[in-house]
């Protein structure tokens, strides 16, 4: 059973516009959540997170809303460039047993069209 | 400059062979993740360490085994690389106390 899901494998955003990316979470146990950034054959990039005890953060272009109600959290970047093409999943943190792990989404291929 | 360093990048390999994966890191972080990532799915976590002589197994079981002897030092093994093998292998640091992991560039293990 998946307890992080993104449900859209794709998006595709005009160049700067906004991009929206989605991610809905089952565990009521997570407390910490991350977005990172894969480019093809690459690692993945931090680009930022949030706290279960915040609704919102920001870094720049980056902004992270959390729904905790809804089990919901969603990343933001505007306004949309080029380099943002690639491949960005959500993370969840959840303590287990005393180990702290990170529970990932299946991953959203961004792709910015000129 | 701290950074996570993952060799071999790329490893095609036949069946039956034994391989090691390196990963070694100059970010001074205690704890290190390796984790198994096919094409268009999740990362599963295979394998942690909170500190030398410290491992556990992850949530993905895994044939593969780890050591950590040396604190910037996290090897993965396969005694016996089999086709089901094949996948992109991915470790991860992170500071004691903190929650965000950093990543190294992966190895993409092909086992034909």
């Amino acid at each position: 059973d998946q307890q992080v899901k993104q449900n859209s494998p794709s998006l595709s955003v005009q160049e700067g516009r906004i991009s929206i990316l989605n991610c809905d979470y089952t565990n009521s146990m997570f407390d910490y959540f991350l977005w990172y950034k894969k480019y093809p054959a690459e690692g993945p990039t931090f680009l930022i997170s949030i706290s279960s005890i915040k609704d919102k953060n920001e870094d720049g272009r980056f902004t992270v809303f959390l729904n905790k109600s809804a089990k919901h959290l969603s990343l933001h970047i505007v306004p949309s460039q080029p380099g943002d093409s690639a491949v960005y999943f959500c993370a969840a943190s959840e303590e287990d047993e005393g180990a702290q792990k990170l529970v990932f989404g299946q991953g959203t291929r961004l792709t910015i069209n000129p | 400059e701290a950074d996570i360093y993952q060799t071999p990048r790329y490893l095609v390999i036949g069946t039956g062979k034994k391989i090691t994966l390196e990963c070694s890191q100059t970010m001074g972080h205690d704890k290190m993740y390796w984790y198994q990532q096919d094409p268009g799915m999740e990362l599963h976590l295979i394998h942690y360490s909170y500190g030398v002589n410290s491992t556990e197994k992850g949530d993905l079981s895994s044939e593969s085994t780890v050591s950590r002897i040396r604190t910037e030092h996290f090897p993965l093994t396969l005694e016996s690389a089999r086709p089901s093998h094949t996948s992109q292998y991915l470790c991860a640091t992170a500071r004691a106390g903190v929650k965000t992991q950093y990543f190294g560039p992966g190895t993409r293990l092909l086992v034909l």
